[in-house]
């Protein structure tokens, strides 16, 4: 089955990085995403990684993917209050590209 | 102008009472999705389609139905509400295709069930 964990609540203080963490059980992901959704809005894409990278590095955010233990993390450096969001981690299996498995979501809240 | 529009955006009914959600795109994408958010459990597929003919269900399609009327809209229906489908429901957008795959999201329609 498919199963994507992630840990329910982070507190960062503002100008500190945040590092927000992904599990998984399915190793045959193609694709591995972290979307990020403000307050009463939907999700929008913020990155992705292809299965076969080990890190992916776009400005403030560096993507993480550790395929062996089957965890992928998130990390934003220089915190910002506008960062505070709830962020999903989701992955897609072979010839299933355009169906995408959610994580829990993790809520972060950004302190000044 | 917004991409992915869902009207309502709330909407409170009464237990047995029937309701339709609405989706309508302007992104000339032929697949979307039908999610329900609910806190601590993510986002659940309930239908999906990748083309006017084609319908399938999602990982939480009981007591849910869906009717793909054209390309650009996607509409989810409760035949028959229920307190448990209280909950907020996102549509959503793909291109389609073998590599990664972007889902545009809607503002998502805020569904309580009394």
């Amino acid at each position: 089955g498919e199963d994507v964990e992630q840990s329910l609540f982070l507190s960062v203080r503002e100008g500190d990085s945040s590092v927000i963490n992904c599990t998984y059980t399915d190793s045959s992901s193609t694709y591995l995403y972290w979307y990020k959704q403000e307050p009463g809005a939907g999700l929008q894409l913020l990155t992705y990684i292809f299965s076969n990278m080990d890190m992916k590095q776009d400005q403030r955010l560096t993507v993480l993917l550790n395929k062996k233990d089957k965890h992928l993390s998130l990390r934003i450096a220089d915190t910002q209050t506008g960062d505070s969001a709830i962020y999903f981690c989701a992955e897609s299996l072979p010839g299933t590209a355009s169906k995408l498995t959610f994580g829990t979501g993790t809520r972060l809240q950004v302190t000044l | 102008d917004a991409d992915v529009t869902q009207t309502p955006r709330n909407r409170i009914t009464k237990t047995g009472k029937r309701i339709m959600l609405e989706c309508s795109q302007t992104k000339g994408h032929d697949r979307m999705y039908w999610y329900r958010q609910d806190p601590g459990l993510g986002l659940r597929l309930i239908y999906y389609s990748f083309d006017v003919k084609d319908i399938n269900k999602g990982e939480i399609s009981d007591g849910y139905s869906v009717s793909r009327q054209a390309q650009a809209k996607f509409s989810l229906s409760l035949e028959s509400a229920i307190p448990n489908q209280t909950a907020l429901y996102f549509c959503a957008t793909s291109r389609g295709g073998p590599s990664y795959n972007e889902q545009f999201f809607g503002p998502g329609t805020r569904l309580t069930v009394l």
